[in-house]
């Protein structure tokens, strides 16, 4: 089957510009997560979607991101402004409604710079 | 609640063994072990689930204790492709909510 499929695949901006992500999850794949790698970090949670209805996004900086995802299939991530500690890997993952013994799928990234 | 894990990073020579441990300080539903390389997305090893199981998959393996919130990943006999970074992610409950990832712990296979 298809992967997660992400892009762009890197994007450099300067401070205060905008930046849009964009993800398609598995086909069928009810659940999208999108998430924050920081250079040496772990992953951290921004947004929790089931089909086109946020779960949760208690760690989403809402003055600042923005996500949607219509019609439950691909999702976007966007921020507007951006700023130097927005500097990350952005992940999205997806799974399946009802695997909760099953392991994330994850896309391979969008690598963002912002100087 | 992000879950803690130890060692930070290890060398091995290829076919010594490592353990990586992860552990939360609220009760765990379950866990998941990843594998990260440089610049890649983490892949998926395995998931263990409250109960105490323990679970392999070739010459790598994780056990789970319940009672103590902490899970651990067995590398045995380490292959040059087990170099990455581990990350172990947590679920509180079943309710579907997403993981909490821990830190990462690096982990370098030399010949």
């Amino acid at each position: 089957e298809a992967g997660v499929a992400q892009s762009p695949r890197y994007k450099i901006i300067e401070k205060r510009q905008s930046v849009a992500f964009w993800c398609n999850p598995i086909s069928g794949h009810a659940t999208l997560y999108w998430y924050q790698q920081i250079l040496g970090q772990g992953p951290k949670l921004l947004i929790q979607f089931q089909n086109n209805g946020v779960v949760d996004d208690s760690q989403l900086p809402k003055d600042r991101f923005s996500a949607e995802r219509l019609k439950g299939v691909d999702s976007t991530l966007k921020i507007q402004p951006a700023k130097l500690e927005d500097s990350a890997v952005y992940l999205c993952a997806s799974r399946q409604i009802g695997q909760s013994n099953y392991g994330y799928t994850f896309g391979s990234g969008t690598r963002l710079t912002v100087v | 609640q992000q879950p803690v894990q130890s060692p930070q990073a290890v060398i091995l020579r290829e076919g010594e063994d490592a353990v990586i441990n992860c552990s939360s300080s609220k009760a765990l539903y379950s866990v998941h072990w990843y594998r990260q390389k440089h610049g890649e997305a983490p892949v998926f090893l395995m998931i263990l689930l409250k109960g105490g199981e323990q679970k392999g998959h070739e010459k790598i393996s994780a056990s789970f204790n319940e009672k103590k919130q902490q899970s651990s990943l067995y590398l045995t006999a380490s292959q040059l492709s087990y170099s990455g970074t581990y990350f172990c992610g947590t679920a509180n409950s079943n309710s579907g909510y997403a993981l909490n990832f821990g830190k990462g712990t690096s982990l370098l296979v030399t010949p």
